[in-house]
């Protein structure tokens, strides 16, 4: 049963170009989170989605930066014309459908660390 | 207390010694808190989530307690090894189901 997958693991952009950033669920898992690790700090929420629904956005930047969790497919994280600020690690979870609210283990993958030159 | 903290920010032990970090987190419209075990260039691993006052849970060596009336939670470790070196996070659960982590504690145990 393979775990949460992320690619690409690294990703290299120049200042004004599009970061695409994947992550495809363990399987049977229907929601899942992004989380930003900027250098010297801790993970940050992002954004949580279902399947073809975003439920909270609240940690987002409110330019640039967009997701989505198609019906089929990975959920996709897109930055629009990259600045350097956004270089950090971006961490995708997933989960099944929690029970409880906030009690839900999230399983994390691997990472994408994205550079900004 | 506004946000999750953890103490101390890193930790250095020898091989066979206890010791314990501390986690704080908001205690008003509390859900749940979480305990992950970051190794180096690996992913976050959960390690426990506790929901009420009181809860203790127990993993090997490793042991959480959780106060959520005064908002803390301590993580022990007993007789840490090498491999137990990692960052150990901790997150309170959000009404979203959104982790809110602390920026963890780095231990590293000596051979």
């Amino acid at each position: 049963n393979a775990g949460v997958m992320q690619n690409p693991r690294h990703l290299v952009r120049r200042r004004g170009q599009e970061a695409r950033l994947r992550c495809s669920p363990m399987k049977g898992h229907s929601h899942v989170y992004w989380y930003r690790q900027l250098p010297e700090e801790g993970l940050k929420f992002m954004v949580y989605l279902q399947k073809e629904n975003i439920i909270d956005e609240s940690g987002m930047p409110k330019e640039r930066f967009s997701a989505e969790f198609p019906k089929e497919g990975p959920s996709i994280l897109r930055i629009q014309q990259v600045v350097r600020g956004d270089s950090a690690a971006y961490f995708c979870a997933s989960s099944p459908r929690p029970i409880e609210t906030g009690v839900g283990e999230q399983f994390f993958g691997p990472g994408t660390r994205l550079t900004v030159l | 207390i506004l946000n999750v903290e953890q103490s101390p920010q890193s930790l250095h032990v020898q091989e066979g010694d206890s010791t314990n970090f501390t986690c704080s987190f908001p205690s008003s419209n509390f859900y749940a808190l979480h305990w992950y075990r970051w190794e180096t260039a690996k992913s976050p691993e959960a390690l426990f989530v506790m929901t009420l006052n009181g809860d203790e849970k127990k993993k090997g060596r490793i042991s959480a307690t959780l106060n959520t009336k005064e908002g803390y939670s301590y993580l022990y470790i007993k007789g840490s090894q090498p491999e137990d070196s990692a960052t150990y996070l901790c997150a309170s659960g959000g009404a979203t189901n959104k982790l809110i982590f602390g920026t963890g504690t780095l231990l590293a145990v000596q051979p």
